[in-house]
């Protein structure tokens, strides 16, 4: 059975502290993992990854994959209230007609002014 | 920018009821999926369609159907609404094998 195992399940934080976000997989026909940032409505998109080793960056986030050791994490320096919400890590597995995502149960980050 | 709607933002119905959760989505997507989020559990799917009139179970498809008459609309019904049916709903769509999903905005149901 495919497994996707996020930690923390939350952290409570200040502005201007940096956070480390993890998760660990382990599934078949691993094609890629994924990064989402959920508030009070629909999860947005955030990072794909494939290629271990690469780091993705968007301005204050970053995330990095180790497909050796299978897991991900995600960076947020400098963080902003406005970064309070749940981080969602998928990984993309080949399974039937249709590409699906293996969700983690989420880590919900809140962030303290 | 892809929008994925659900009708509803909010919910309630009572045990035993029949519940139908409508999504649509503009962008011409084959794929569309129907997700419950629960706290500690994260996103389980419950059914996908890579097709109009096409369906497939996910993991917790039990009390569960849908349907796919229209490429832009996917629905989710509850033939007989349960409590432990309370939940959150959310609806995903994407392209032909593209890896990103891109969600609707959720539908919280109590189911009393």
């Amino acid at each position: 059975e495919d497994k996707v195992v996020q930690s923390p399940l939350s952290l409570v934080v200040h502005e201007g502290d940096t956070v480390t976000l993890n998760c660990s997989y382990e599934v078949t026909n691993f094609r890629s993992l994924l990064w989402y940032k959920q508030e009070k409505k629909a999860p947005t998109f955030l990072f794909m990854l494939t290629s271990s080793g690469i780091e993705k960056k968007s301005g204050r986030l970053s995330s990095i994959l180790d497909k050796k050791e299978l897991f991900s994490i995600l960076n947020i320096t400098a963080t902003q209230t406005g970064d309070s919400a749940i981080y969602l890590c998928a990984v993309g597995v080949s399974s039937g007609s249709a590409r699906q995502l293996t969700f983690g149960s989420g880590t919900q980050l809140t962030v303290l002014p | 920018d892809v929008k994925v709607t659900q009708s509803s933002r909010y919910l309630v119905k009572r045990t035993g009821e029949k519940v139908f959760l409508e999504c649509v989505q503009d962008m011409d997507h084959e794929n569309m999926f129907w997700y419950r989020q629960d706290p500690g559990l994260g996103l389980r799917l419950i059914y996908f369609s890579y097709d109009v009139k096409m369906k497939e179970k996910g993991d917790i498809p039990e009390g569960y159907s849908v349907s796919r008459e229209k490429k832009e609309r996917f629905s989710l019904i509850l033939e007989s609404a349960s409590t432990n049916q309370t939940s959150m709903y959310l609806c995903a769509s994407n392209r032909g094998h593209q890896e990103t999903q891109y969600f609707g905005p959720g539908t919280r149901l109590l189911v009393l």
